[in-house]
């Protein structure tokens, strides 16, 4: 059972725009920024947002973050077939003093 | 370019111990925590804790206190992921991932722990 709580699956078709949201509580999105990383198959998490809505370098603009009180959203415009992965997002939870996960989505590219 | 390149996968029996390395390149090694993260077959991220690469403490995360310890050689730029009295449920891929202010901003290509009989 994750702390932060993502859908387990989404999907949608090629050009569309998805999101994937992600709960948590005071403790945790309500009190810290939140990050989110993706996993393509059989690879390490990559680094997608940080900071709520911050793109590292050689993320494209496709993707953007938000956050509103105990939870945060991913978007994805213009999906492509190589989106197909696993996304997690990610929080400082003062209470556990620790790094929590959500339980990741799996996108799937229609 | 930042690169941290682990150790190979491993098949250890219960009970034995395994010592899993992240070697750093292309940053100041000292200037960023390093954490671990596991992830069982199938299943999601787990944070296992981070250690100061400047003071070499470790912090763990509920559930990886006992058996487990974070170490560093910051020699030649590495740290170590210990794992002791292996069991079944250990088998996972563990990842080292570089800490740029609570975000994992790069990670290891992860190593496979498989413990079996």
């Amino acid at each position: 059972q994750s702390v932060l709580t993502q859908p387990p699956s989404a999907s949608g078709t090629p050009g569309q725009r998805v999101t994937i949201s992600c709960s948590g509580s005071s403790s945790n999105i309500g009190s810290s920024t939140v990050n989110w990383y993706r996993q393509l198959p059989g690879t390490a998490p990559k680094l997608l947002l940080y900071s709520n809505n911050q793109r590292p370098s050689g993320v494209p603009d496709r993707f953007s973050g938000s956050k509103s009180g105990t939870s945060a959203s991913l978007a994805i415009s213009g999906l492509q077939s190589e989106d197909e992965a696993d996304y997690y997002c990610a929080a400082w939870d003062d209470s556990l003093k620790g790094v929590v996960f959500g339980g990741g989505t799996k996108l799937t590219v229609l | 370019q930042v690169q941290l390149v682990q150790s190979g996968s491993e098949l250890k029996k219960p009970g034995a111990s395994v010592k899993v390395s992240c070697k750093a390149s292309g940053y100041t090694f000292t200037s960023y925590p390093m954490n671990w993260v596991r992830q069982a077959p199938g299943q999601g991220l787990q944070w296992m804790g981070w250690i100061n690469t400047n003071t070499g403490n470790p912090t763990y995360a509920q559930g990886f206190t006992g058996r487990f310890v974070f170490s560093l050689d910051t020699s030649v730029r590495t740290a170590y992921l210990q794992i002791s009295s292996l069991k079944a449920e250990d088998t996972a891929v563990y990842y080292c991932a570089r800490d740029d202010d609570r975000s994992l901003d790069y990670w290891g290509q992860g190593t496979l722990v498989t413990v079996s009989s």
